[in-house]
């Protein structure tokens, strides 16, 4: 049973270029998550999905865009990368009902943008 | 606005000496308050979940409690691999999807 996966877990994009980060996970879980991780800032989240066919913007939307894909599959899209998406990114998902209940993380994506 | 601080940002620790980690969150309904455990290069681990105030959970060395307005997570004579970053995160009543606010994390470190 592998989790949340992530893909790839090392990027390096210059400036300008684009670029998708991939989540799977095979709990069966109806909510999934994209969070950012920067020194000194914690967790923060960018976007999610409370279940299939929805998305909603968290607390750092601008400059990403997602797509759920299917129950499955929550992608991450950088359109044209700045060095301030550099940062360490998060795939989660979330059995609950009604979103309640722990989330579960992958394993990270480590991106720097020149 | 909701928030989530924890202190201290880092804590330095003896083998065997115990302390405390704290978590002070201001949302407006608490649905749910998560301790999580992340190793370096790595993805949050869950460790507790607490939902009202004076629920108390525990794991090993690791204590977690709760009141109205912060957590402590408790560590018991810890040991060198209990060395982690601590993250503590509410869930709020009123959100939908289920998202987490999380503090900045307390980086520990445990000296044999």
């Amino acid at each position: 049973n592998a989790g949340v996966t992530q893909t790839p877990k090392f990027q390096v994009l210059k400036t300008g270029q684009s670029m998708t980060l991939q989540c799977a996970q095979d709990m069966n879980h109806n909510s999934m998550y994209w969070y950012r991780q920067d020194p000194g800032m914690g967790l923060r989240l960018i976007y999610y999905s409370a279940s299939e066919g929805t998305t909603d913007k968290g607390e750092v939307p601008n400059g990403y865009n997602v797509s759920r894909l299917n129950k499955r599959e929550f992608s991450l899209r950088l359109e044209s990368a700045a060095p301030s998406q550099t940062s360490v990114y998060f795939c989660a998902s979330n059995l609950g009902e009604g979103g309640r209940g722990k989330l579960f993380f992958g394993s990270g994506t480590q991106l720097s943008v020149l | 606005e909701d928030q989530v601080t924890q202190s201290p940002e880092a804590l330095r620790l003896q083998e065997g000496e115990s302390s405390s980690l704290n978590c002070s969150y201001t949302v407006s309904g608490l649905r749910g308050l998560f301790w999580y455990r992340q190793d370096p290069g790595k993805g949050p681990e869950f460790l507790f979940t607490l939902y009202s105030a004076g629920e108390e959970k525990e794991k090993e060395r690791l204590k977690a409690t709760l009141t109205k307005k912060e957590s402590f997570l408790h560590i018991t004579a810890p040991k060198p691999e209990d060395s982690a970053t601590y993250l503590c995160a509410v869930q709020e009543v009123y959100n939908q999807g289920g998202k987490l606010i999380f503090g900045q994390g307390t980086e520990l470190s445990v000296k044999p």
